[in-house]
């Protein structure tokens, strides 16, 4: 059965304090690993997709990377404004159309100025 | 232009009442979902459906009834409301050959 588990639960941060997010997952066959943001109140709010493990992306002040086993967020001099619940999800194979992501719990994270 | 709409943002009724709520998305994706959040933020699929078409139906009571009219939109019915059905759905939408999803913006149900 695909799962994916979060840790830290919760996070607290100094503005400027880097750190790293985890996801380690247990998938069938990986067609997809996702990072999303959620604000409260909202929908979560997509930020990378990762297909093979070596690979990185980047946006602004994050950094995903992938493994066989697991990722990694990595948050660079955080800001207040960076403060939400992170989730992280994966696709297995064999896809099919309307496969769903499975989510992990994810983590929230709060910045303080 | 909202990509993912859903409504109402907010429901609250009360027990034994039958309530819906609706999705439309304007991406022209093939594929919609709906999901359950609940009050540990846990995202949990419920139903999958692919140009009208039901893909996953997860262990989901049958008083939860989806329905597709078109491939732009996913209503979930829900009969007899139940205490434990309170939480945040979520509809979601995909291209076929997906690359994550995008989600609105949430309905959060209370049964009182």
């Amino acid at each position: 059965e695909d799962q994916v588990t979060q840790s830290p639960e919760a996070l607290r941060l100094q503005e400027g304090e880097s750190s790293s997010l985890n996801c380690s997952y247990t998938v069938s066959g990986l067609r997809g690993l996702f990072w999303y943001r959620q604000d409260p109140g909202k929908g979560p709010e997509f930020l990378f997709t990762l297909y093979s493990a070596g690979e990185e992306k980047e946006k602004e002040r994050l950094k995903a990377t992938l493994t066989k086993k697991e990722s990694f967020l990595h948050i660079t001099a955080p800001k207040p404004e960076d403060s939400a619940t992170y989730l992280c999800a994966v696709q297995g194979a064999p896809f099919q159309a309307g496969t769903a992501l499975i989510f992990g719990k994810g983590t929230t994270l709060s910045v303080s100025s | 232009d909202t990509a993912v709409s859903q409504t109402p943002k907010y429901l609250v009724t009360q027990m034994g009442n039958d309530k819906s709520i609706k999705c439309e998305q304007n991406l022209g994706h093939d594929t919609m979902y709906w999901y359950k959040q609940d009050s540990k933020k846990f995202l949990k699929i419920m139903f999958s459906y692919n140009n009208k078409e039901l893909i996953i139906n997860e262990t989901v009571p049958n008083r939860f009834s989806p329905k597709s009219p078109d491939k732009a939109h996913l209503n979930l019915h829900i009969n007899s409301l139940e205490l434990g059905d309170s939480a945040v759905y979520f509809c979601a939408s995909s291209q076929r050959q997906g690359n994550g999803y995008t989600f609105g913006s949430g309905t959060r149900l209370t049964v009182v």
